[in-house]
């Protein structure tokens, strides 16, 4: 069973149209998530660490909150280089040091 | 440079042929980890390491071993590969378990 669901797992829009990417866990006891960004062939890179109910962080065009049992990455008004997987993580559970990876969300941003 | 570096980045192997990925990181990191990813399957951790001597069973340890000898290096060792070892492997290192990682290039490592 997924610790750690997300959805869409593709997406597609066209620039300037604003969505959201959904991460959900059952992982109890949640002590970080973890957003990523994954380019093809490349590792994923970091962007937004959320530690409790309420949190948010921003950075250009990327806005993640979250929620007792999901997060949100929200995408405004993308580009074209917004392209990538976008990967959720979660930190929880009775083992301190394991991380459980959703499976990610394909994003497409055509022009 | 802050990186965190893996090698080899590819590499084309046959069954039971012992190999090693090496893993190497500059940040003085205390926590780094091995993960493997499969198209559909998404990041499964293999194993991690909260310090040097200590490490631990993530969710694919079978078929791997690791070794923490040191702070800066976490290689992984496949003593017998199979073919279902064929796969994308990341090394990631963070400041400790509870902050985010930082991830190597990757190894894209094919068994036949």
């Amino acid at each position: 069973e997924d610790q750690v669901t997300q959805s869409p797992e593709a997406l597609r829009l066209q620039e300037g149209e604003s969505s959201s990417l959904n991460c959900s866990y059952t992982v109890s006891g949640l002590r970080g998530l973890f957003w990523y960004r994954q380019d093809p062939g490349k590792g994923p890179e970091f962007l937004f660490t959320l530690y409790s109910a309420g949190e948010e962080k921003e950075k250009e065009r990327l806005k993640a909150t979250l929620t007792k049992k999901e997060s949100f990455l929200h995408i405004t008004a993308p580009k074209p280089e917004d392209s990538a997987t976008y990967l959720c993580a979660v930190q929880g559970g009775s083992t301190l040091g394991r991380l459980y990876f959703g499976r990610g969300t394909q994003l497409t941003v055509w022009p | 440079e802050a990186q965190v570096t893996q090698n080899p980045r590819y590499l084309i192997t046959v069954t039971g042929k012992k190999l090693t990925v090496t893993c190497s990181q500059n940040m003085n990191h205390e926590y780094m980890s091995w993960y493997r990813q499969d198209p559909g399957l998404g990041l499964r951790q293999i194993y991690y390491s909260m310090n040097v001597e200590v490490t631990d069973k993530g969710d694919v340890p079978e078929g791997y071993k690791v070794s923490r000898k040191e702070k800066r290096n976490f290689p992984l060792i496949l003593e017998s590969p199979s073919p279902n070892q064929t796969s994308l492997y990341f090394c990631a290192s963070s400041r400790d378990h509870s902050y985010e990682q930082y991830f190597g290039p990757g190894t894209r490592l094919t068994v036949t």
